[in-house]
């Protein structure tokens, strides 16, 4: 079966930018998407297709995806931004999630 | 604006089925290009595919899941279906519908979610 891989926690700073990992086998060759979710709440599309931004999420928030890693970069990240991100990706007619990575702004 | 809504009992017994359905409001399940997709998350964990359905009857499933899961269209009410019999402890979980995307040959993602039913198994 196809994994995904990422850190279990990102911690940033108010202003700074947040870099999340989510790395697979030739992932690069794979559209990679990414969701955002907070406590209690249904998960958000934030990326999809590697780089794509759905309408209403902030410009902030930007992807890439090359070899065996894709990236979630959120510059100037804000408080709002604290929450739980899955990246996902479709492998032998499989959905497959991450683990999730907590994203902690102090 | 699409809309999702799980709906279905919020405890099973243990060995029973739970049966949710996912109605869709403000779009067709038959609209061509997506599929309809069930997630699910036990608490404090992370996500899991369950599996996906197109309006035809075309059926995805998660291989972990085995033969225990079957999701099903109803094009004339616009809801889908997710049936997972044998249930123990370890399927209790929110689970989620959502409208899946499928572009090209591996451009799949989820948007919109439903907002997440809770179910618990236990006798």
């Amino acid at each position: 079966s196809y994994d995904l891989t990422q850190p279990p926690s990102v911690s940033v700073s108010p202003g700074q930018t947040a870099s999340i990992t989510c790395s697979g086998d030739k992932l690069g060759s794979k559209y990679a998407t990414w969701y955002q979710q907070k406590p209690g709440q249904s998960p958000v599309l934030v990326i999809y297709q590697d780089t794509k931004r759905p309408s209403g999420i902030p410009e902030r928030f930007s992807g890439s995806n090359s070899g065996n890693t894709a990236t979630l970069t959120i510059s100037g990240t804000q408080a709002m931004d604290e929450a739980d991100y899955y990246c996902q990706a479709w492998d032998s007619n499989t959905v497959v999630f991450g683990g999730g990575t907590k994203v902690t702004v102090l | 604006q699409l809309q999702l809504q799980e709906s279905g009992p919020g405890l099973v017994k243990p060995s029973e089925t739970l049966s949710l359905t996912c109605t869709v409001s403000g779009g067709s399940i038959s609209s061509s290009g997506y599929f309809w997709g069930w997630i699910r998350q036990p608490p404090g964990k992370g996500l899991e595919w369950i599996g996906s359905v197109l309006y035809s009857g075309n059926t995805y499933y998660n291989p972990s899941l085995g033969s225990r899961v079957t999701i099903s269209a109803d094009m004339s009410n616009n809801q889908f279906s997710l049936m997972l019999t044998s249930v123990t402890a370890a399927d209790s979980a929110v689970y989620y519908c959502g409208r899946q995307f499928k572009v090209g040959q591996t451009g799949r993602w989820f948007d919109p979610w439903g907002q997440g039913t809770l179910v618990t198994v236990s006798s």
